[in-house]
């Protein structure tokens, strides 16, 4: 049974066309991260939620953003995508600090 | 800053054989997690291990064990009777106490040999 959801598996949108992608959990766990994964690289941290707190990555793009409108869901928001902004990304929950990340199958997102 | 370094950007070993994949950190705090966390191609990354720093026994999960040297800063990863189902990109984290971030190392990609 999927316990961290994302929609869609794979995106495709043109350059600086907003685009939203999803992440929803089942595991009513209080924080959820956002991850960005470029091929064969090491996921990157863009931010996190712990419960309503935002917590953005100094480095993470002003192009992102993301909403969390309740416990079970998370949007990452990309304004503007560029071609750089092409990759996998991951959404991962976990219950409070000590606990280890439970991750979705991700996002390809790709940009034409 | 915390860093996590895998030194080995690929390995490969025959099915039922023994590897060790490796991994050094770096920090300052005395409390922290280390883990290991598996991805297939394609697939869900996720949890193999987890070893808490203030317990000096090496965590054990089937056929995964570590061998943690808190002194040397170690956390490697130890595979026995390797199965093909354990082709995948692995990755070594640390996460402080009391930190959310987890700062992985930059994965050693598995090959298993039939």
């Amino acid at each position: 049974d999927a316990m961290v959801i994302q929609n869609p598996r794979y995106q495709v949108t043109q350059f600086g066309k907003p685009v939203t992608l999803s992440c929803s959990q089942t595991l009513n766990h209080n924080v959820m991260y956002w991850y960005q994964q470029k091929s064969s690289q090491a996921p990157k941290l863009l931010f996190h939620y712990y419960d309503k707190d935002f917590n953005n990555e100094a480095d993470t793009p002003d192009n992102f953003q993301s909403r969390r409108p309740n416990t079970s869901f998370c949007f990452l928001d990309i304004r503007s995508p560029g071609l750089g902004d092409a990759a996998m990304y991951l959404c991962a929950t976990a219950w409070g600090q000590n606990q280890p990340q439970h991750f979705g199958d991700g996002t390809r997102l790709s940009i034409l | 800053a915390q860093t996590v370094t895998q030194s080995q950007p690929e390995m490969s070993v025959q099915e039922a054989e023994t590897v060790t994949l490796s991994c050094t950190y770096d920090t300052s705090e005395s409390d922290y997690y280390l883990f290991w966390y598996k991805q297939p191609p394609s697939r869900q990354m996720i949890l193999v291990i987890r070893q808490e720093a203030y317990k000096q026994q090496n965590a054990t999960e089937n056929r995964f064990s570590v061998n943690f040297q808190k002194a040397a800063k170690s956390f490697s990863l130890k595979i026995s009777d390797s199965q093909l189902g354990d082709a995948a990109m692995y990755f070594c984290a640390y996460k402080g106490q009391g930190a959310q971030k987890l700062v992985f190392g930059q994965g050693t990609r598995l090959t298993i040999n039939p």
